[in-house]
Formats: C-alpha cells, structure tokens, sequence
C-alpha cells in the first residue's frame, strides 16, 4: 500500500525551512528518501531503520517514529539547489521492493 | 561504468510492436530493479532480480511484460504488443547488496512513447 505524502506541493523562499510528511496505514519497518530533479532520475538521500532514528544530509534531516507509523523530512535553510521532488518509500512487507509516495514537490524562489 | 545506464533514452513505437529495453547496472551490484514512473508521479515497482535470479515479478501489469538478466549484469525489459497505454518513463536501478536497506542507484530511464 502507498505511503502517503504531504503536503503536495510547497513554495519557499531561500532561506525557509520546510517538512514534508511520509506516513503509512500499515507497520513501517524502514523509511527511504529521495530526491528527483526536474528531467533527472531520483537520487538517493537517506534510509532510516529504527524508530526514533534521525538522520541528516547536508541541512536535510529526518526523523522516523515507528509507533506513529510515519517519518518527516526537514529542509532547515532551503538553498536553491533543494528544489524538486522529494519522495519518501517504504519496503512492502517481506518484501525487496519499495513503494514509493505520490511525492511532495519543492519550488525555492530566491 | 560510472552510473547506471538505460538505452535507448527515447523510444517511439508503433501500437502492436515489441520493445526491449535495456538495462545497464553498476558494476558489481547484485540487486537490479525496473521501475515505471508516469509524469508526476513517483516510482511504481515492475520487476527485481538478485544475480541471475528474477524474485519477484508481482508488478508487471500483465503477460506482455517480461524481463530477464541471464547473466546477472545487463537486463532487458521487453514489452510485446505495445499499447498506448503502455507509453512512460522506464527506470532501472541497481543496488550493491541483496539487502532491503541499502542505497538504491536510478538511471536516466528510457521515455517510452507509443503511438
């Protein structure tokens, strides 16, 4: 079952903070994020195994609460180069395959 | 090579033809994943396969896709009988362990058209 992502869509400033939202309806094991640029392939950020982990890349940091069945990713201090679309994928269970949110998209105005 | 590499990177064909698709890994990764993604969408998973091995194929959509990585690096994705509704992005990844949680490398896909 797809995760479900918000918001949508957010509009920033350079130099805001943003969080987008991952949650699920059923047991998260593991939360995975990307990020894909317009016209680009999805890249990579990070992974987040245990509840209560959090991890950060570059000002990009994110938090999973297991109990809660979701996980947040904030951009602290967005910089142009953060816009696109983010996505969040969670493993199906028993599983090795992702499935991936509808994606929340990311505009940085300067 | 450096990355992972899809050809061809455009693909318009005619309804009722066949297409291959192929994939072109990291060296060495054991993982490789075929994924479908519409215009805003995000990844939707096809197909994965650990070495040689095909482990799940539950998300092709229905008999006229299949794929194959017979000697566990190159992978084609083919498609018969196109149908318009067939037409996106297909995209490949590898990933160097068989394990879930691991760093999942994309390529630049291939934009299937069909007409």
């Amino acid at each position: 079952q797809q995760p479900v992502q918000s918001p949508q869509a957010v509009i920033l400033r350079e130099g805001e903070d943003a969080v987008i939202n991952c949650s699920s309806s059923k047991a998260l094991y593991s939360v995975h994020w990307y990020r894909q640029k317009h016209g680009e392939a999805p890249v990579f950020l990070m992974i987040l195994l245990k509840g209560g982990e959090q991890k950060g890349h570059e000002k990009i940091s994110a938090s999973f609460n297991e109990k809660k069945q979701q996980s947040s990713l904030y951009l602290t201090a967005s910089q142009l180069s953060y816009s696109g679309t983010y996505f969040c994928g969670t493993p199906d269970q028993g599983a090795q395959k992702l499935v991936f949110g509808q994606g929340t998209r990311l505009t940085i105005n300067p | 090579g450096a990355g992972v590499s899809q050809s061809p990177r455009y693909k318009v064909t005619k309804r009722g033809q066949d297409v291959a698709l192929r994939c072109d890994p990291i060296s060495g990764h054991v993982s490789l994943y075929w994924y479908r993604q519409a215009l805003g969408q995000g990844p939707e998973f096809l197909t994965y396969f650990n070495y040689e091995a095909q482990q799940d194929k539950s998300g092709l959509p229905n008999d006229r896709f299949s794929a194959e990585r017979p000697e566990g690096s190159i992978s084609t994705l083919t498609i018969q009988r196109t149908e318009q509704r067939d037409s996106a992005m297909y995209r490949c990844a590898s990933s160097p362990t068989g394990q879930m949680n691991t760093e999942a490398f994309f390529g630049q896909g291939t934009r299937l058209t069909v007409v």
